[in-house]
């Protein structure tokens, strides 16, 4: 079976422009998950989304958005970069919701720079 | 809230040596327990879970954990080490809130001698 795929691997963007994120799941997962992964701060999660809707959402302005289509793959949008948004993304995605099948499997991630 | 607390940011042993990362975790409910490690330019990838049941855990890597409810805590730990464990490891929790929010520990990269 394939991995979590993002694409792309690598962006340089400047401030104040948007990116996009793409990521595509294990097949069969319908969960995925986005974090944010910095030096200083870390590992932080962003939002998952199960069956097309946002189910949790963790501590970041609105300019941070996602979206997933049908096929479980999964967009992570960020509008007006800042320099303090340079860092690996990282996306997961999980089978289901099912007790004791909680794993997430993550993709290698995309290194965003801000300039 | 929850939190995970890894001590010790690096570690360094020699190969061959005992390998020991500690993670210890607050929760008012035994949560489920995970720990990931991190190669260079690379994603996550599951070294072992803990959800219920048996306490010690068995790993990919030759790596365990044992899951100890009266200390909340969750150590790593591998018998030998061996150049290619060298890496960043990282203790998660997911608080089975019924999403797969994890909370993440700030991560231990840990150095093999040679």
């Amino acid at each position: 079976k394939a991995g979590v795929t993002q694409t792309p691997r690598y962006l340089i963007k400047t401030r104040g422009q948007q990116v996009t994120l793409s990521c595509s799941p294990i097949s069969g997962h319908r969960s995925v998950s986005w974090y944010q992964q910095t030096p200083g701060q870390g590992l932080q999660f962003l939002f998952e989304y199960f069956s097309e809707t946002q189910r949790n959402k963790g501590n970041f302005p609105g300019r941070f958005s996602g979206r997933q289509f049908s096929n479980s793959r999964s967009e992570m949008n960020v509008s007006t970069l800042e320099l303090g948004d340079s860092a690996l993304y990282l996306c997961a995605s999980s089978p289901s919701g099912l007790a004791g099948a909680r794993e997430q499997f993550f993709g290698p991630g995309t290194r965003l720079t801000v300039l | 809230a929850q939190s995970v607390t890894q001590l010790g940011s690096h570690v360094s042993v020699s190969e061959g040596a005992l390998v020991l990362l500690r993670c210890n975790y607050s929760s008012s409910v035994p949560p489920y327990l995970f720990w990931y490690v991190q190669y260079p330019n690379q994603g996550l990838q599951l070294l072992l879970k803990y959800t219920t049941g048996a306490t010690l855990v068995k790993g990919i890597n030759g790596f365990e954990a044992e899951f100890k409810k009266s200390e909340t805590s969750f150590h790593l730990t591998k018998p030998s080490a061996h150049m290619s464990d060298a890496a960043e490891y990282f203790c998660a929790v997911d608080p089975t809130s019924g999403t797969y929010k994890y909370i993440f520990g700030t991560g231990t990269r840990l150095k093999v001698l040679a």
